[in-house]
């Protein structure tokens, strides 16, 4: 089982963004895709899920409106998209995998948004 | 949103020694319907993705050493690690998954004396 990131991405503020998430391994609709963020030095905040199996998605209330969780099962990818994004979006975001919890976790892609 | 307080923050051991890891809940992580407490634990190493090391209050995921265990009940659980090796360093976060949005404690970082 292996989850893979896009690579680290610098950003505008104002622009659109796309992370992706390659899944390998295992059935990729049978199991939920979390999406984490992490700001440089700070924890971890919970940003959303996703059921590959028909997209069935989940929110955490403080990203909820700011960014899209999708998917495209014929690759086997998760995505985490940004209409338009702000300087307060600078983080690694982390896809993890939920078999009985969280486990594994893709590399972690970092964005930096900046003018 | 459940709120998770981890203490302490800083945990500095001798390697060794015993450690020790509490994590409150604001709310019950039981399920009366199922009987399982959703409390993972998940430790990141410097420089690393977060990994799993214990889910549903004390099941070790696999290949976590038996050195580490989890228990509590309700709203206070506990990361236990027998003896603190030298790869143990790193934050540990407990995690909870009994109701959307899951929420992580703040982290408690260890490290060695």
């Amino acid at each position: 089982v292996q989850l893979v990131q896009s690579g680290a991405e610098v950003k505008k503020p104002g622009e659109s963004l796309r992370v992706s998430c390659s899944a390998s391994g295992y059935p990729f609709t049978d199991y939920w895709i979390a999406w984490v963020r992490q700001v440089p030095g700070k924890g971890l905040e919970w940003v959303g899920t996703i059921y590959p199996g028909d997209s069935d998605t989940r929110y955490s209330p403080s990203f909820q409106g700011q960014v899209t969780l999708s998917v495209d099962t014929s690759v086997t990818t998760a995505y985490l998209h940004w209409n338009t994004v702000r300087a307060s979006d600078t983080a690694i975001y982390y896809c993890a995998r939920k078999s009985a919890s969280y486990t594994p976790w893709g590399q972690g892609t970092l964005v930096t948004v900046s003018s | 949103d459940i709120v998770l307080t981890q203490t302490p923050l800083s945990l500095p051991v001798t390697p060794g020694e015993p450690a020790s890891i509490s994590c409150r809940s604001s709310q019950s992580l039981l399920d009366s319907d199922d009987g399982n407490t959703y409390l993972d634990w998940f430790l990141q190493k410097p420089g690393q993705s977060p990994q799993l090391l214990i889910y549903t209050l004390s099941y070790r995921a696999p290949g976590v050493p038996d050195r580490f265990s989890g228990r509590g009940s309700g709203t206070d659980f506990t990361l236990k690690i027998s003896r603190v090796e030298p790869e143990d360093v790193g934050v540990y976060y407990c995690m909870q998954r009994m109701e959307f949005p899951y929420t992580f404690g703040q982290g408690t970082k260890l490290d060695l004396k």
